[in-house]
């Protein structure tokens, strides 16, 4: 199985309301990613989970709350977001890297989640 | 600031003919990655390069890395239609965590 997959597709939600973004992966890799991407721009990088640790936050506002509950699983959860906040929401995996050294190797990526903000 | 720097931003070639993208980066990096990204959907690894390589081939890609120069080129020989998409380069460095950055993306644009 060398597929990631993501739910929900496409996520509508108002600026009051919780949500959790959900991706699943199973091909054994111990690192994982989310990125927003906003059109026509490349993916930015928010959360890397290595062997299920937050190794990686690029200074991403509270309102989002990553989780990795064991090394199949990563969630997002949504809180209080903002309009801007639209985009879409990818996320990867990856084996940690060559020799276990902590860069990232080929990312597979899911379909993403097209989250909108109203 | 951006790590990788990709040009064109755009290009649009007829079927048939060759495609090639630069991406240019500021620091030192482990490797480097070609994505390729159909519209609004997530992107799918075509090719890693190491530093300590300097060509690789895979079907019709061709990648180069010049780390004297911090930059690399992705060549598409024989484009087809269903190569329209976003290519994006990536790259990856030790900076005691997993961290990719990708480059701005050449929009690649294959008339039949």
């Amino acid at each position: 199985d060398t597929e990631v997959t993501q739910t929900p597709k496409h996520l509508v939600m108002g600026m009051t309301n919780k949500k959790s973004l959900k991706c699943e992966q199973h091909m054994g890799h111990r690192a994982m990613y989310w990125y927003k991407q906003k059109a026509k721009k490349p993916p930015e990088l928010m959360f890397v989970y290595s062997y299920e640790k937050l190794s990686i936050n690029e200074s991403v506002p509270s309102r989002f709350s990553p989780e990795c509950p064991n090394s199949s699983l990563l969630n997002l959860h949504l809180h209080a977001l903002q309009p801007e906040d639209s985009a879409l929401y990818l996320c990867a995996s990856s084996h940690p890297g060559l020799a276990g050294g902590p860069w990232s190797d080929t990312q597979y990526f899911g379909p993403g989640t097209r989250l909108t903000v109203l | 600031s951006q790590q990788g720097e990709e040009d064109p931003q755009a290009l649009s070639i007829q079927e048939g003919e060759n495609a090639t993208m630069n991406c240019s980066y500021k620091t030192s990096i482990n490797n480097l990655q070609w994505y390729r990204q159909n519209s609004g959907r997530g992107l799918v690894h075509l090719i890693l390069i190491r530093s300590n390589e300097r060509e690789k081939h895979s079907g019709r890609l061709r990648v180069t890395l010049d780390t004297s120069k911090k930059s690399s080129s992705l060549l598409i020989t024989a484009s087809r239609a269903a190569d329209t998409a976003s290519y994006f380069c990536a790259t990856s460095r030790n900076t005691g965590g997993f961290k990719t950055i990708f480059g701005a993306g050449t929009r690649l644009f294959v008339k039949a």
